[in-house]
């Protein structure tokens, strides 16, 4: 089985600051990760992936995550935030070898941008 | 193409009623998802198809719920007899069926249950 720990479902930055944005997961093979983005009443967009090539992935708006088997971590890093990156943000794992490709998700860290 | 639409993007109905989503996949893609989102929480997985066949039922798809695919395009949820604890985001996605593919989401459907 699979899952997914976002550390803080809160969290608050200034704007231009560094974004943090905590995941750990636990899987019983070597997984692929995820991050998306949600904004209020709206979809999921994927921000990134990492399916076992480069453990440092880039993604869109400027995150950045690294893949850390060691520490069975995902965290997602922004170095300046801006306004418009207010939204709640999902780490997810899924089994490459599960055939369905579904997605575990975690409970989700809300990003706050204090001008 | 304009992704993954969803309909409606919000219902509310009466403890008891049955209620039906639909969800249009981008055309390509032959793998659709359905994910329930409750409030503070990440989706979680309820179902799959692969072009018209359903592969997978999460435990969470009680027999109130059922799902279609019948022409492997669009796909429909069923809730039938609803409850107070089926208020949630309805979410709908759909992907190619090889490895690395990203998975697009639509708007979802929030279901309000009163």
């Amino acid at each position: 089985a699979q899952s997914v720990t976002q550390l803080g479902s809160h969290v608050s930055v200034s704007e231009g600051a560094l974004v943090l944005l905590r995941c750990n997961y636990s899987s019983s093979v070597p997984p692929y990760l995820f991050w998306y983005v949600q904004y209020p009443n709206q979809g999921l967009q994927l921000l990134l992936k990492y399916t076992s090539a480069a453990t440092l992935v880039k993604g869109i708006n400027g995150f950045e995550a690294e893949f850390k088997k060691s520490e069975t971590s995902f965290h997602l890093t922004k170095p300046s935030a801006h306004m418009s990156d207010a939204a709640e943000y999902f780490c997810a794992v899924s089994d490459p070898g599960a055939g369905s490709y579904q997605l575990t998700f975690g409970k989700g860290t809300k990003l706050s941008v204090i001008p | 193409d304009t992704g993954v639409s969803q309909d409606p993007r919000h219902k509310i109905t009466k403890r008891g009623q049955n209620v039906t989503f639909r969800c249009d996949p981008i055309s390509e893609h032959n793998r659709l998802y359905w994910y329930r989102q409750t409030l503070g929480q990440g989706p979680e997985f309820l179902t799959y198809f692969q072009n018209e066949a359903q592969l997978e039922k999460s435990r969470l798809l009680s027999d109130r719920f059922s799902a279609e695919r019948p022409k492997g395009s669009f796909s429909t949820l069923e809730i039938q007899r609803t409850e107070q604890g089926d208020s949630a985001m309805y979410l709908c996605a759909s992907t190619l069926a090889t490895l690395h593919t990203e998975a697009f989401f639509g708007q979802g459907t929030r279901l309000t249950v009163v």
